[in-house]
């Protein structure tokens, strides 16, 4: 078993529609989750960054995590076409120097 | 401030050569890593480093070597290559503090190995 798994999609939604990206994974000790986004031919850039539970909201982004049942997502609202990219989670431990592990990301598209 | 900068973005080498992947950052971090990218695998952690003269193997280190002499460069070399070694290659750097998990990353380097 992967210790992140991630629906690789393609996911393809219209534009203005509701997504939803997902990971589970396997560690309890992971305790700083994040979301990068990857455009075509690009390097991942971070795009939300929580520690612990909760939930955190960033404009159009809301990124949730439920360390009691080992998920995240994050919600994207009114996508629009430039949101079209792989979307990354990714995840660390205890502390801020333990390595990041990384899902396979999932491939959107929002079609206008 | 040109962030995290690699080179060469593409390469072709033949099975048994060498070559070194360079990577370069200009905000001061402490932290630098290496990752490789294949469909369907994510990102994996080759090497890092928390600091010059330090470096720490990853995940997947086998048939590289990192070396860390300043704490601008973090140079990946590739000591035999091999078909399977043909990937994405991407470097990535942080504070080497509370945000050392938040990562900048290059732009990336192909590597075909034949």
């Amino acid at each position: 078993q992967k210790e992140v798994e991630q629906d690789p999609g393609p996911l393809s939604v219209p534009e203005g529609a509701i997504v939803s990206l997902n990971c589970t994974y396997s560690n309890s000790a992971f305790q700083y989750f994040m979301w990068y986004r990857q455009y075509s031919r690009k390097g991942p850039e971070l795009l939300m960054y929580t520690y612990s539970s909760g939930n955190k909201e960033d404009g159009r982004f809301t990124a949730q995590v439920d360390k009691s049942s080992k998920y995240i997502s994050l919600f994207i609202r009114d996508s629009q076409p430039s949101d079209s990219a792989t979307y990354l989670c990714a995840m660390s431990g205890q502390t801020s120097y333990d390595k990041v592990i990384f899902g396979p990301g999932t491939s959107l598209s929002v079609i206008p | 401030n040109a962030g995290v900068t690699q080179t060469p973005k593409f390469q072709v080498l033949k099975t048994g050569q060498s070559m070194t992947l360079q990577c370069a950052q200009d905000m001061n971090h402490e932290y630098m890593s290496w990752y490789r990218q294949d469909p369907g695998m994510g990102l994996r952690l080759i090497h890092y480093s928390v600091g010059a003269g330090i470096t720490d193997q990853g995940e997947v280190p086998n048939g590289y070597n990192v070396s860390r002499s300043t704490t601008e460069d973090f140079p990946l070399r590739l000591l035999s290559a091999a078909p399977s070694q043909t990937s994405v290659y991407f470097c990535a750097s942080s504070y080497s503090d509370v945000w050392a998990n938040v990562l900048t990353f290059g732009a990336g380097s192909r590597l075909t190995v034949l």
